[in-house]
């Protein structure tokens, strides 16, 4: 148990589907990520929220659609989705009140997303 | 501006080795430095941090120390297990609030054979 739950573990749909993955935090932190983890690539930042407000996004495409209900929840929606969206997806969160930087991310265990 | 260099994998070794996995950064400021794992299947743990220089951040046998004057963060463990097998993420946090990112460098992995 990371204190961060993310589902589904595994997901896959279509390119016509739509979908969502969802993230859950009671650590009492209050932002959370979103990051693209593919194969033999660096990881990748999509989405900042602080405090419910998205504060980055990182030229994502408009076909994955952040939500952040309230700082405990967070929500990647997904449609027309492409094989090469196909990858980990990383929910993460982290307490920002320190002026040092020195909090760290908690991580989900991710979930795995195939696009056929 | 901020980046994180560490070294290129995959590092094989056997079991009982000892483990150096090298991490350079660059950043303006104080920043903080870590290290993340990965193991198969999972998503990344915090492994170790430190916040200042000279501090020295220890886990589970592994050991890395905030060199300032060489910007580095090698992570060393002197007895790997194959338990350990997994891939390492160096990382750094700029030192300032308001949900500034945390940059990681591209993964190193490790295999450790019986």
């Amino acid at each position: 148990e990371t204190g961060v739950t993310q589902t589904p573990r595994h997901l896959v749909m279509g390119m016509t589907n739509k979908k969502s993955l969802k993230c859950e935090q009671h650590l009492g932190h209050n932002a959370m990520y979103w990051y693209k983890q593919s194969a033999k690539k660096p990881l990748e930042l999509m989405f900042v929220y602080n405090f419910k407000e998205q504060t980055e996004n990182n030229s994502v495409p408009s076909r994955f659609s952040p939500e952040c209900p309230n700082s405990s929840h967070l929500f990647l929606h997904l449609h027309t989705l492409q094989p090469e969206d196909s990858a980990l997806y990383l929910c993460a969160s982290s307490q920002t009140t320190k002026p040092d930087g020195s909090y760290g991310y908690t991580f989900g265990s991710g979930t795995r997303l195939t696009v056929v | 501006g901020n980046s994180v260099t560490q070294m290129e994998g995959p590092v094989t070794l056997s079991e009982e080795a000892f483990l150096t996995i090298n991490c350079t950064y660059t950043a303006t400021g104080y920043p903080s430095l870590f290290w993340y794992v990965q193991y198969p299947g999972e998503g990344l743990q915090l492994l170790l941090k430190a916040t200042k220089a000279d501090d020295k951040g220890s886990n589970k046998g592994f050991e890395a120390t905030y060199r300032k004057e060489t910007t580095s963060f090698h992570l060393e463990k002197g007895s790997v297990q194959v338990s350990d097998s997994a891939v390492y993420f160096c990382a750094l946090s700029p030192g300032y609030s308001s949900a500034s990112k945390i940059i990681f460098g591209s993964g190193t992995r490790l295999s450790i054979r019986p």
